[in-house]
């Protein structure tokens, strides 16, 4: 079985750019939830969807930050623009809308902004 | 708030025992979470309690849970250098599916 997809694996851009990263989850979950990991702060949840709806953005760090999920197999986190304390390994989760019901992820998207 | 703590590293003996604690706040989460990461991937769930439980054990992996301290622990036997990764414990705040809050994770360090 295909896990949760992220694409690119690694990205390097200068601040200012715009970044978007990418996310397929697992055939038949209908959450979906992005993550941030940074050695400072650990995991924080920025954003989650149920039924390709967002839930919950509250976590968000600013404007800059937004998030879609036009249909059940795709999502994408984009940064615009980037600055370099955007730094982090981003990772995209999804599970069952269901309680117990855990989360699987990718394995992330490094992205490093000079 | 929810936080849920955990110390940052564990340094073991191949074939020991390794013992990783995490408290955390929330006591309406239905169920406590450990999570594996090892070096360039994404957490993988290792295993999960029913906070109704006190204990739960597969193979190597035993999991307790002490609900009244909020104390939750997860014990490796053998302790192997695969294990070598990053242990997050995680639990989910009310008790439903909006995403579990995740400690900083404990590196566990195996000596050989």
């Amino acid at each position: 079985d295909a896990g949760v997809i992220q694409s690119p694996r690694h990205e390097v851009t200068e601040m200012g750019q715009e970044v978007t990263l990418r996310c397929k989850p697992i055939s038949g979950h209908n959450s979906l939830f992005w993550y941030r990991q940074t050695m400072m702060r650990g995991l924080e949840l920025l954003i989650y969807f149920n039924n390709n709806v967002p839930i919950d953005d509250s976590g968000m760090p600013e404007d800059r930050f937004s998030a879609k999920m036009p249909n059940a197999s795709f999502s994408t986190l984009k940064i615009q623009p980037s600055e370099p304390r955007d730094s982090a390994v981003y990772f995209c989760a999804s599970s069952l809308e269901a309680y117990n019901s855990p989360l699987h992820f990718g394995n992330g998207t490094r992205l490093t902004v000079t | 708030g929810e936080d849920v703590e955990q110390s940052l590293f564990l340094s073991v003996r191949e074939g020991d025992s390794s013992v990783i604690n995490c408290t955390y706040t929330d006591s309406s989460s239905t169920y406590l979470y450990w999570y594996k990461q090892e070096p360039g991937a994404g957490l993988q769930l290792l295993t999960y309690i029913f906070s109704n439980m006190d204990m739960k054990q597969d193979q190597r992996l035993t999991v307790l849970l002490n609900k009244k301290d909020k104390h939750l622990s997860l014990r490796i036997a053998d302790t192997q250098t695969g294990d070598s990764a990053i242990y997050f414990c995680a639990e989910n705040p009310g008790g439903g599916a909006d995403g579990l809050t995740f400690g900083k994770g404990t590196h566990l360090i195996i000596q050989p």
